[in-house]
């Protein structure tokens, strides 16, 4: 069975730091892009990050850009997220996420087909 | 950005009863569209993509449809562990971007 588990999640005080890991079972994340999803309290889905499969290409929402860092570990099927410079409003659920790609005339197209079942992060005072 | 646009918020529905759920992109995003359910307490889950195709242990009630920026899920007849929070998503162009959710309840 294909997995994500997610860990490091907790109550941070605004400008503090946390960081995120994602081990991955049953399947090798070698082969894919993976990605950060997070949802704030009562609200919707919103994608923060996600990098390529040899970790060189990495991609933000620009409201983290500067102080969020995705990365990954292939040798340990894992991926992590830095968050630094914490606010109120990064407060979400953090899911860890598979890219699963479909190809049309050659270009690449990610959905998500795996999730994990999130770690939550509370910025507050 | 695409912004997705979800109608409506809730669906009032009893089980056995069929719902079709709306969802709309700000700009075309060809077939590049996912549906995800979220049951309370509970990750999101991919139920379809590609608009149309369905994943692996995804109920054949389960279908969507569309093109262009008109899309719709539909659940032909609701069962108790259907009603949950529905969210399609573009994958067309970058940011993915996801729609605000329709939540199906009893």
């Amino acid at each position: 069975e294909m997995q994500l588990v997610e860990s490091g999640g907790g109550l941070v005080q605004p400008g503090g730091s946390l960081r995120l890991s994602c081990e991955a079972s049953g399947f090798n994340i070698y082969w894919n892009w993976m990605s950060w999803v997070r949802q704030a309290p009562a609200k919707g889905l919103e994608w923060v990050a996600n990098i390529k499969q040899d970790g060189r290409d990495k991609y933000y929402v620009d409201s983290v850009k500067g102080r969020f860092t995705i990365s990954r570990d292939n040798s340990k099927n894992s991926v992590f997220l830095q968050m630094n410079s914490l606010r109120a409003e990064d407060t979400a659920i953090y899911y860890c996420v598979r890219d699963q790609h479909v190809v049309v005339d050659g270009n690449f197209y990610y959905y998500m087909d795996v999730w994990g079942k999130g770690t939550t992060v509370t910025v507050s005072s | 950005e695409i912004v997705m646009t979800q109608s409506p918020s809730t669906l009032s529905m009893s089980p056995g009863e069929g719902a079709t759920l709306s969802c709309r992109s700000s700009q075309n995003v060809n077939s590049h569209l996912a549906w995800y359910q979220q049951r309370p307490g509970q990750a999101p889950r991919l139920l379809i993509h590609s608009v149309s195709t369905r994943v692996n242990d995804i109920p054949a009630r389960f279908s969507g449809s569309g093109s262009g920026t008109e899309f719709t899920l539909t659940i032909s007849s609701l069962q108790s562990e259907d009603f949950a929070v529905y969210f399609c998503q573009q994958y067309n162009v970058w940011p993915r971007t996801f729609g605000q959710g329709t939540k199906v309840d009893i």
